[in-house]
């Protein structure tokens, strides 16, 4: 069972507007969620985290939002860039280790 | 420090033989994680270490899986008579335990068994 979702396999967004990535998750005992950025042939990269006490949090162009009652957070990126273009995995901590959606594929064009 | 090291960073190795990697972890960091990800899919926890103890093995480590951390510093992960099924990218990553700047990934190491 899947325990952490993420719905949209892909997504291609215009240079400079806003890309919004969204997460899905079950198991209302996380306490923490994260962002990372994976490029082929390369391990994933840490981008942002959100604790389960908070709603946002943010960190220059990288906003993460949670909201507990769904079980939903979502990653906005504005504006958006082609060095962007990546695949996108959220992740949330189960006690001591991290479970990781199946990601979304983010094209920037220009 | 540059990092997590993952060696080799690519694997191809016949059905049946047995194969190591090795992970170098951050030197501050406390414990280490691997996991295992396939074509589509996000990466999997294995399993993980806070200093040289072994604290979870996923179910998805068979027999046929050993990891170890002798002295709290770098991991080997050994797959024995691997099969066709083992194939994927290896990851470890580690941490000192704060997740406000996330596990620290390595660059993996990609098994392929023919």
């Amino acid at each position: 069972d899947q325990q952490v979702k993420q719905n949209s396999p892909s997504l291609s967004v215009q240079e400079g507007r806003i890309s919004i990535l969204n997460c899905d998750y079950t198991n209302s005992m996380f306490d923490y969620f994260l962002w990372y950025k994976k490029y082929p042939a390369e391990g994933p990269t840490f981008l942002i985290s959100i604790s389960s006490i908070k709603d946002k949090n943010e960190d220059g162009r990288f906003t993460v939002f949670l909201n507990k009652s769904a079980k939903h957070l979502s990653l906005h990126i504005v504006p958006s860039q082609p060095g962007d273009s990546a695949v996108y995995f959220c992740a949330a901590r189960d006690t001591d280790k991290l479970i990781f959606g199946t990601g979304t594929r983010l094209q920037v064009f220009p | 420090d540059t990092g997590v090291s993952q060696d080799p960073r690519h694997k191809i190795t016949k059905r049946g033989q047995n194969v190591t990697f090795r992970c170098d972890p951050i030197s501050e960091h406390n414990r280490l994680y691997w996991y295992r990800q396939t074509l589509g899919q996000g990466p999997e926890f294995l399993t993980y270490f806070q200093n040289e103890a072994q604290l979870e093995k996923s179910r998805l480590l068979s027999d046929r899986f050993s990891a170890e951390r002798p002295k709290g510093s770098f991991s080997t992960l050994e797959i024995q008579r691997t099969e066709q099924g083992d194939s994927a990218m290896y990851l470890c990553a580690s941490t000192s335990g704060t997740l406000d700047y996330g596990y620290t990934f390595g660059s993996g190491t990609r098994l392929t068994v023919v």
